[in-house]
């Protein structure tokens, strides 16, 4: 597609429970980064995938958190035991690789509530 | 920790230019400055990035200090569309995925 694109664009759901968020990069684009942004913040930093690995996991807050990226495409975040806390817009961004040249383009992000 | 220092926000004239400040004075010699900017309920769109020379493109101008301590970004015409949150991120180096680290940003109120 034309641009990087996230799914749902809104998700809520209950505290305790297992939550998925999907990003579908630009094509051709091997990099692709998650970010997490609350009320009244910049974005957070999460994980970085370059392929199919997952280049930089230091962002991650704890191991409730994960994702993955098999095909080297599409890109899934993973929530474990869902808490209040982690209410937030989910961004996705990605880029043609992760040299100066390039910037990055994100989605519009997906807003998680946890009630 | 983000790099970069950013007034939290500024006013601006419709069709005036738009002077955004930013002092990143850690700096290192091979990370390059970029700027983003988020308007309400999107994901941040990339506006422009600069090592040392000063750059243009369609959208703004960035104006980097010989020092590199700090660089300003320039929005020539500014419309009420350009109502956003401006980042003024460094970008860390590349043996860390290039990831761009963000602050605060200035929130830019464009006035009619």
């Amino acid at each position: 597609g034309a641009g990087v694109s996230q799914t749902p664009s809104n998700k809520v759901t209950e505290k305790g429970k297992y939550v998925e968020l999907r990003c579908d990069p630009i094509s051709g684009h091997t990099a692709l980064y998650w970010y997490r942004q609350s009320l009244g913040q910049g974005p957070e930093f999460l994980i970085y995938f370059q392929g199919t690995g997952a280049a930089d996991d230091s962002g991650l807050p704890n191991d409730r958190f994960f994702a993955v990226r098999p095909e080297g495409s599409v890109s899934t975040l993973k929530i474990q035991r869902t808490e209040r806390g982690d209410s937030a817009v989910y961004l996705c961004a990605s880029s043609l690789g992760t040299s100066f040249g390039y910037g990055y383009t994100f989605g519009s992000g997906t807003r998680l509530t946890v009630v | 920790d983000a790099k970069t220092t950013q007034p939290p926000s500024m006013d601006c004239a419709e069709g005036r230019a738009a002077n955004l400040p930013c002092n990143h004075s850690t700096i290192s010699g091979n990370e390059y400055v970029y700027w983003y900017r988020q308007i309400h309920s999107q994901g941040p769109q990339y506006i422009i990035h600069g090592l040392k020379n000063n750059e243009t493109n369609e959208m703004a101008s960035l104006i980097i200090t010989e020092d590199r301590k700090s660089s300003t970004l320039i929005l020539p015409h500014a419309t009420l569309r350009d109502t956003a949150v401006y980042y003024c991120i460094v970008r860390v180096g590349n043996n860390q995925g290039g990831k761009l680290i963000f602050g605060q940003g200035t929130e830019l109120s464009v006035k009619p």
